[in-house]
């Protein structure tokens, strides 16, 4: 079956860098999505990759290795803000999104 | 200016009624969908809709039946609801399927709860 594994919660403490991971086994690969979720809120997109490699992005940045299943979202100098769920969804061979159950992220002062 | 809009927020019934969840974009999308987040935070897909076509139906209940008047809209009817219906619906739309970065954008959610 499709599974996507990431964990249930952290914390980490405002002005650090905090690593979520993902980890992936799904029926071929077109891609991997990072969406932020806010507490009664809309899931909203944060990256995108396809290609191995590091994608930067302001504070946030994403990484894949294909060969490994295995993702990381990179958030630097955090802010109470980025207390938020973070979810990683990979789209499999049909482009249809697996979705991962969400890492929440707790920032702590 | 909203992107993605679905009516109502908030939906507290009882059980064996019958519900409608609205849902439209203005981004000019081709393809919408319905998502349901229950408690464990899961998103899981329903249904979504291209060019008025169904082409993903998961293995929900026929309870559930979505209408696409058109690629704008697409709504979600309920019936006969159940306690276990009670969910966070989320309504979504990206710009085509088929498409490895096909980003979605998602509505603000509908939280439903049948008592």
């Amino acid at each position: 079956g499709q599974n996507i594994d990431q964990p249930t919660e952290m914390t980490a403490t405002e002005g650090a860098i905090v690593q979520i991971n993902c980890t992936y086994q799904t029926s071929g690969f077109n891609g991997l999505f990072w969406y932020q979720q806010h507490a009664g809120e809309a899931p909203t997109f944060l990256s995108y990759n396809v290609l191995d490699g590091l994608e930067e992005k302001g504070r946030f940045s994403s990484f894949l290795s294909r060969s490994k299943g295995y993702s990381y979202l990179l958030l630097k100098e955090l802010q109470m803000k980025d207390s938020a769920s973070y979810l990683c969804a990979v789209m499999d061979s049909n482009y249809q999104l697996i979705w991962g159950a969400g890492t929440k992220l707790i920032i702590k002062p | 200016d909203t992107a993605v809009s679905q009516t109502p927020k908030y939906l507290v019934t009882q059980m064996g009624n019958d519900k409608s969840i609205k849902c439209e974009q203005n981004l000019g999308h081709d393809t919408m969908y319905w998502y349901k987040q229950d408690s464990k935070k899961f998103l899981k897909i329903m249904f979504s809709y291209n060019n008025k076509e169904l082409i993903i139906n998961e293995t929900v209940p026929n309870r559930f039946s979505p209408k696409s008047p058109d690629k704008a809209h697409l709504n979600l009817h309920i019936n006969s609801l159940e306690l276990g219906d009670s969910a966070v619906y989320f309504c979504a739309s990206s710009q085509a399927l088929g498409s490895g970065a096909n980003v979605l954008t998602f509505g603000a959610g509908s939280r439903l709860t049948v008592l």
